[in-house]
């Protein structure tokens, strides 16, 4: 089984809101991600957790806080943010960060900022 | 720099008509090239892990090779349903991030 799964599937928010979207995976993998992706561009990544630790920072604005509460789950929590933070937010994770492992991604949500 | 490019942009078959699409990259110490498969508002599905120059995968309709310099993805007579956007990318040593391709729009008309 190489299922991510990623709730809820749609998110509309305001700019004051604060919501949180959901992964979680349960092929073992220790290496999790966040992207963000706008129509018509390759994901960009925002953020890898390897072994439950905070990996990589890829420079992303503090509205955005991520969290990963065990090996199997990673949430991202969101907070005042701003219309051109609409997307579609990806997770994905992976056997291990590096070395040549494939990269399973998650169904993603649909975010509007309004 | 690490680069990877993908062409075509856009390519546009009638079903049975085959093809391949083009991966080039310019990286150091390739550690792996994946193609993934990515469907309007989806997230991308994986398709091939290549790791050495020579390698050859295959899936149903889809073939793809590796040479040092770039990775084809061959389509042999497409479906339909085989219209999705095509991902490229590379991994490179180090504590560093997938560097992807723009992509390529595949669309199959029946």
């Amino acid at each position: 089984d190489t299922e991510v799964t990623q709730t809820p599937k749609h998110l509309v928010m305001g700019m004051t809101n604060k919501k949180s979207l959901k992964c979680e995976q349960h092929m073992g993998h220790r290496a999790m991600y966040w992207y963000k992706q706008k129509a018509k561009k390759p994901p960009e990544l925002m953020f890898v957790y390897s072994y439950e630790k905070l990996s990589i920072n890829e420079s992303v604005p503090s509205r955005f806080s991520p969290e990963c509460p065990n090996s199997s789950l990673l949430n991202l929590h969101l907070h005042a943010l701003q219309p051109e933070d609409s997307a579609l937010y990806l997770c994905a994770s992976s056997q291990d960060q590096g070395w040549g492992y494939e990269q399973y991604f998650g169904p993603g949500t649909r975010l509007t900022v309004t | 720099e690490d680069q990877v490019t993908q062409s075509p942009e856009a390519l546009r078959l009638q079903e049975g008509e085959s093809s391949s699409l083009n991966c080039s990259y310019t990286v150091s110490g390739l550690r792996g090239l994946f193609w993934y498969r990515q469907d309007p508002g989806k997230g991308p599905e994986f398709l091939f892990t290549l790791y050495s120059a020579g390698e050859e995968k295959e899936k149903e309709r889809l073939k793809a090779t590796l040479t040092k310099k770039e990775s084809f993805l061959h389509i042999t007579a497409p479906k339909p349903e085989d219209s999705a956007t095509y991902l490229c990318a590379v991994l490179v040593p180090g504590n560093t991030p997938l560097v992807f391709g723009k992509g390529t729009r595949l669309s199959v008309i029946a």
